[in-house]
């Protein structure tokens, strides 16, 4: 079962321009984490944002997370065509299995 | 340091045939796992290995699918019979310890005609 709905299923930008990308999940959490996957390729991890934190960053990414909405935000500033992936969140309680949403497609074009 | 790797990274086989897939995880990792990944889906969990020891089965269709990791370092997984609704990339992960950060391998695609 897929905890997680990554909103939206796909989005297209121009290099420069930032990209934000949603997460909605279900059950209490201990920790929600995105990843990128490029196509064809395995999944990377990008960023670990724990239940007691609201916000962090990493390089150009910016990941919030609101547990009273159930919800995580991916911003990705600057983007270039590099970023063009598909992103993922995943949830984790405890030390369990790590629940994937169904991914956003995200297409920047030079 | 060396990733996880797989092989094979391409599978075209007929339903009802038998397949496996073989994972080599990063060195001193202790937890492996095994997704899969349907087109257009996320990936979901088959398999969660501690060591050589199973932690989590509860996706695994047992009746075609089945997995080991004999050494606590290699594994494979096995598809028999394969089913159409098998067609899918299959992911190897793994993490130093159970919760932490999975780094993933490059899959197998799978196709079953």
């Amino acid at each position: 079962s897929q905890q997680g709905e990554e909103d939206p299923q796909a989005l297209s930008i121009q290099e420069g321009e930032n990209a934000t990308m949603n997460c909605s999940y279900k059950t209490s959490i201990n920790n929600l984490q995105w990843y990128r996957q490029n196509s064809g390729r395995g999944l990377v991890h990008l960023i670990l944002i724990r239940s007691n934190e609201r916000e962090k960053h990493s390089g150009r990414l910016r990941v919030t997370l609101d547990t009273s909405k159930k919800s995580s935000s991916l911003l990705i500033t600057a983007s270039r065509a590099a970023d063009t992936a598909s992103y993922f969140c995943a949830t984790q309680t405890g030390f369990q299995k790590l629940v994937f949403g169904t991914g956003t497609r995200l297409l920047v074009s030079p | 340091e060396a990733g996880v790797a797989q092989s094979p990274r391409y599978k075209i086989i007929e339903k009802r045939q038998s397949v496996a897939f073989w994972c080599n995880p990063i060195s001193g990792h202790a937890t492996l796992y095994w997704y899969q990944q349907i087109l257009g889906q996320g990936p979901k969990l088959l398999i969660q290995f501690q060591n050589n020891g199973v932690v989590d089965d509860s996706q695994l269709p047992k009746d075609r699918f089945s997995a080991e990791r004999l050494k606590g370092v290699d594994s494979t997984l096995k598809i028999q019979p394969a089913k159409l609704e098998d067609s899918a990339v299959y992911l190897c992960a793994s993490s130093l310890v159970p919760g932490g950060t999975q780094y993933f391998g490059p899959g197998t695609r799978l196709l079953v005609l």
